[in-house]
C-alpha cells in the first residue's frame, strides 16, 4: 500500500508570494492533518480535516489555510509568505476515526522563504 | 509552554545494549501516547504507543512504559541496532472527541555506536 504522498519534496518562494502544497493520504485514510517542522520550534500542530471539513485548527496565523477534497486529498495554501515560515511541512493520514489512532506521515515539503 | 518534554538531546549507546529515551509532559488530560522515528529528509515513522489506562506496551524491541503518577514515559529498545540511529519524538494526545492533534516533544538524537 503506498504511504502518504506529498508533493513537491522543495520549494523556494521569495516573501509575499503564496504557495500550496499537496498530500494524498493513504488509501482508505479520511483523515489529514498538517504539521510545521522548524528547528526552533520542533513539530507544530497546523490543522487537520476530516470529510472535507476542518476539524480543528492550531495557533497560527490566517496567512495559513487548508482544505480536503472528496477523495481525501489536501492542499495547504500559505500567503502572503514571510521568512519564519521556512519550514519542512508535514502531512499526515490516519485510519481511523478516533483520537487514538496513530498518524502516519509523509516526506514533507521543504519551503524555503528568501 | 511545552506540554511535552525530552529533556535529552542526544543519547549515544553500544550496539546491543538497551537505548532508554524519556519524556515528561505536564497536561494530566492527556491520555494517549505515540513514539514516532525520524531519519533525516523523512517524514516521522509511527512506533509504538500506549493508552493512559496501561502502563506498559511491548512491540518486539520496543517497550513503552507510563507512569502517570509522575507524568513521564519512556521508551526502551532491547538490543539496539545501529539502524536504530534516528531522532525519536513522544507525542501525546487529548481525548478531545475525535479531533486529532498531537503535541511533540522537541526529540532525541539517538546514536548507536558499532
Amino acid at each position: 500500500k503506498a504511504g502518504v504522498t506529498q508533493t513537491p519534496r522543495y520549494l523556494i518562494k521569495t516573501r509575499g508570494q503564496q504557495v500550496t502544497l499537496s498530500c494524498s493520504p493513504i488509501s482508505g485514510h479520511r483523515s489529514v492533518s498538517w504539521y510545521q517542522q522548524t528547528p526552533g520550534q520542533g513539530l507544530q500542530f497546523l490543522f487537520e480535516y476530516f470529510s472535507e471539513t476542518q476539524r480543528n485548527k492550531g495557533n497560527f496565523p490566517g496567512r495559513f489555510s487548508g482544505r480536503q477534497f472528496s477523495n481525501s486529498r489536501s492542499e495547504m495554501n500559505v500567503s502572503t509568505l514571510e521568512l519564519g515560515d521556512s519550514a519542512l511541512y508535514l502531512c499526515a493520514s490516519s485510519l481511523r476515526d478516533s483520537h487514538n489512532s496513530p498518524l502516519h506521515f509523509g516526506n514533507g515539503t521543504r519551503l524555503t522563504v528568501t | 509552554d511545552q506540554q511535552v518534554k525530552q529533556n535529552s538531546p542526544s543519547l549515544s549507546v553500544q550496539e546491543g545494549r538497551i537505548s532508554i529515551l524519556n519524556c515528561d509532559y505536564t497536561n494530566s488530560m492527556f491520555d494517549y501516547f505515540l513514539w514516532y522515528k525520524k531519519y533525516p529528509a523523512e517524514g516521522p515513522t509511527f512506533l509504538i504507543s500506549i493508552s493512559s489506562i496501561k502502563d506498559k506496551n511491548e512491540d518486539g524491541r520496543f517497550t513503552v512504559f507510563l507512569n502517570k503518577s509522575a507524568k513521564h514515559l519512556s521508551l526502551h529498545i532491547v538490543p539496539s541496532q545501529p539502524g536504530d540511529s534516528a531522532v525519536y519524538f513522544c507525542a501525546a494526545s487529548l481525548p478531545s472527541g475525535s479531533a486529532r492533534q498531537l503535541t511533540f516533544g522537541s526529540g532525541t538524537q539517538l546514536t548507536v555506536l558499532p
